[in-house]
């Protein structure tokens, strides 16, 4: 019930298409989902995030769309960029102050 | 802003061998967590903080690893003995109570031979 899961393992899109990762939940109670982006060597930095009383969020080329019945979300690129290429991480909170993180999506965006 | 401060950035130290690695958050910030990353198991929450009082250390793999938080500006992990399995990059994070977004550190690449 802790978990989150996220699929796919990996992403490769064109310059200019569309990324798109999924993540999904099971505990009801985690009311906060945020998105990381994490580049080679760093550490990971929040990119966006949304609550459940909302059912999607743009920020910039960046959208979250929020399933509550189905108890899923997704990060939609836009316009992807080469400048994009990092792993990206969903995240559930269960509360205050800790992160529930799914295993990661490796997205690579080709010229 | 410093952002978190994480030492050292690499540490390659040999089985049975005692590793320490160091965090230092944010100024302000009265939350740390301590997180490890492996290919095979992602970003796993190892234990974490609140007024430097630990509050969940249920992701701790086992008695070898401990951390402690002896005041608001300073953390440690310690892995005692390491073995090779050990080996991961382990990041601290920060945040200040009302806020959600953890502030990640660049992470401890340990290689244990």
């Amino acid at each position: 019930q802790q978990q989150v899961k996220q699929s796919p393992q990996s992403l490769i899109v064109q310059k200019g298409g569309i990324s798109i990762i999924n993540c999904a939940y099971e505990n009801t109670a985690f009311d906060y989902f945020p998105w990381y982006q994490q580049f080679p060597g760093k550490g990971p930095a929040l990119l966006i995030a949304i609550r459940p009383d909302v059912s999607e969020k743009k920020e910039g080329r960046f959208t979250i769309s929020f399933n509550k019945s189905a108890k899923q979300f997704s990060l939609h690129i836009m316009d992807s960029q080469p400048g994009d290429s990092a792993t990206y991480f969903c995240a559930a909170s269960p509360l205050r102050g800790k992160l529930i993180f799914g295993q990661g999506t490796e997205l690579s965006v080709k010229p | 802003d410093a952002g978190v401060i994480q030492s050292p950035r690499h540490e390659v130290t040999e089985m049975g061998q005692e590793v320490t690695l160091r965090c230092k958050p944010i100024s302000g910030h009265d939350y740390l967590f301590w997180y490890r990353q492996t290919m095979m198991r992602g970003l796993e929450l190892l234990i974490y903080f609140n007024n430097n009082v630990p509050i969940d250390d249920s992701g701790m793999p086992e008695d070898r690893f401990s951390a402690k938080m002896p005041n608001a500006s300073f953390s440690t992990l310690k892995i005692q003995p390491s073995e090779p399995r050990d080996s991961a990059v382990y990041f601290c994070a920060s945040n200040a109570g009302g806020q959600d977004t953890q502030y990640f550190g660049p992470g401890t690449r340990l290689t244990v031979l």
